[in-house]
């Protein structure tokens, strides 16, 4: 079965400073990873995917992840964060057999305190 | 270009009343999900379309909940006789070709509270 755990549901970080974002996942075989933010009353917006290839993957609005296939994580990091960095954030991860759908975490919200 | 796009934004309603939801995804994506998203929870895979294929239904939570997706553009989720806990926030996502590492694009979604 495929599963998601983000532990931290909330996560504090003052301006300026790195930020990390947790998620571990479980899938049987190889993982297509992904994550998305959402800002208030706004629908989800896709940041960045681990396909293949390079494990440090980078997105957009200067997010990166890396895929650790031996900890079966794929941490969502900044070097330094911004106020407007402030949101919910998704892991989601789909196998390659062709399953249709992703599995979600359930999300962790980041606040960045200026 | 438009991204997904959903209707009505908000909807308050009595237990008991169906209603219907609206997504419109993006022109040419032929895969289509619905999902939905409990205050405190991550987000609830209801069910998916791809294509002309039959749907999968899997996620749905009781025979209560429906959708169509015709002409394989736009969908509806219809949910009959509503209860307070199907309050939650319903989001619509498309995603292009049936690779599945392409990246779904998610609609704002609709609020849906029954009173």
């Amino acid at each position: 079965a495929q599963s998601v755990a983000q532990p931290e549901d909330q996560v504090n970080v003052a301006e300026g400073n790195p930020l990390t974002v947790k998620c571990t996942y479980s899938v049987s075989g190889n993982p297509y990873l992904f994550w998305y933010v959402q800002y208030p009353n706004r629908g989800l917006q896709f940041l960045l995917k681990y396909i293949t290839g390079d494990n440090l993957v980078k997105g957009s609005y200067g997010f990166e992840a890396e895929f650790n296939k031996s900890q079966t994580s794929f941490h969502l990091k900044k070097p330094s964060a911004l106020v407007s960095d402030s949101a919910l954030y998704f892991c989601a991860v789909r196998d390659r057999t062709g399953a249709n759908n992703l599995f979600f975490g359930t999300g962790t919200r980041l606040t960045v305190i200026p | 270009g438009a991204g997904v796009s959903q209707s009505p934004s908000n909807k308050v309603t009595e237990k008991g009343k169906d209603v219907e939801l609206r997504c419109d995804p993006i022109s040419g994506h032929t895969a289509l999900y619905w999902y939905r998203q409990s205050l405190g929870q991550g987000l609830e895979f209801l069910i998916y379309f791809q294509g002309n294929s039959a749907p999968d239904k899997s996620g749905l939570p009781s025979d209560r909940f429906s959708a169509e997706r015709t002409g394989g553009s736009v969908s509806t989720l219809t949910i009959q006789r509503t209860q307070q806990e199907d309050s939650a926030v319903y989001l619509c996502a498309s995603r292009r070709q049936a690779d599945n590492y392409n990246e779904q694009f998610f609609g704002p979604g609709t609020r849906l509270t029954v009173l």
